[in-house]
């Protein structure tokens, strides 16, 4: 069984839309959880990261953490053509030692105009 | 500022061959990680880096696989000799902070 869990998709939607993405994870150690939004060809773009649970907002994005579920999500709010890309989720334990990051496998999102 | 970099951006080799990956982290980035993703699968860590000594390398698949980091600064990660399941995508990350990784544009590894 993977740590981590992510529909690949592809998730097809209308610009303007609200797109949730969704990863599941099984190592009840994870503190830190990341969301990395990677372009074809191109190497993974942090968009942002939370600490243990709760949200975080940026922009058009929220990052959402349920430890009680291990459950994390991310929003995209007015999406647009140019959020089409991979977007993958990661975490770690980041204690002294362990700060490797373990990702899921990436949801295609495709935000047609 | 720069972001991280890495060179070749592509390299097809035959197998048994030896191929030489570097990465040059963000200028002050003590932390530098090295990931790989096969085709179809997720990424997966590889190795870390603190300044000039390796911190954590659970993830090296075997000893074909040698990382080093030359005074603190750029890293290499030698493949040798190289075999077909080594094809892949090799990303480096730098971080100051732990928790925040950049990552480089990956180098993409195809073995013959």
């Amino acid at each position: 069984q993977k740590e981590v869990e992510q529909d690949p998709g592809p998730l097809s939607v209308p610009e303007g839309a609200i797109v949730s993405l969704n990863c599941t994870y099984s190592n009840s150690a994870f503190q830190y959880f990341m969301w990395y939004r990677q372009y074809s060809r191109k190497g993974p773009e942090l968009l942002m990261y939370t600490y243990s649970s709760g949200n975080k907002e940026d922009g058009r994005f929220t990052a959402q953490v349920d430890k009680s579920s291990k459950y994390i999500s991310l929003f995209i709010r007015d999406s647009q053509p140019s959020d089409s890309a991979t977007y993958l989720c990661a975490m770690s334990r980041m204690n002294t030692g362990f700060q490797k990051l373990v990702f899921g496998t990436g949801t295609r999102l495709l935000v047609s105009p | 500022e720069a972001g991280v970099t890495q060179f070749p951006s592509h390299s097809v080799i035959e197998k048994g061959q030896t191929v030489t990956l570097r990465c040059d982290p963000i200028s002050g980035h003590d932390n530098l990680y090295w990931y790989r993703r096969v085709m179809g699968k997720e990424i997966k860590f590889l190795l870390h880096f603190v300044k000039e000594s390796k911190q954590d390398e659970s993830g090296m698949p075997n000893n074909r696989f040698l990382a080093e980091r030359t005074g603190g600064t750029y890293s290499t990660l030698k493949v040798q000799p190289a075999e077909l399941e080594d094809s892949g995508v090799y990303f480096c990350a730098s971080s100051q902070v732990e928790v925040a990784q950049y990552f480089g544009p990956g180098t993409r590894l195809t073995v013959t």
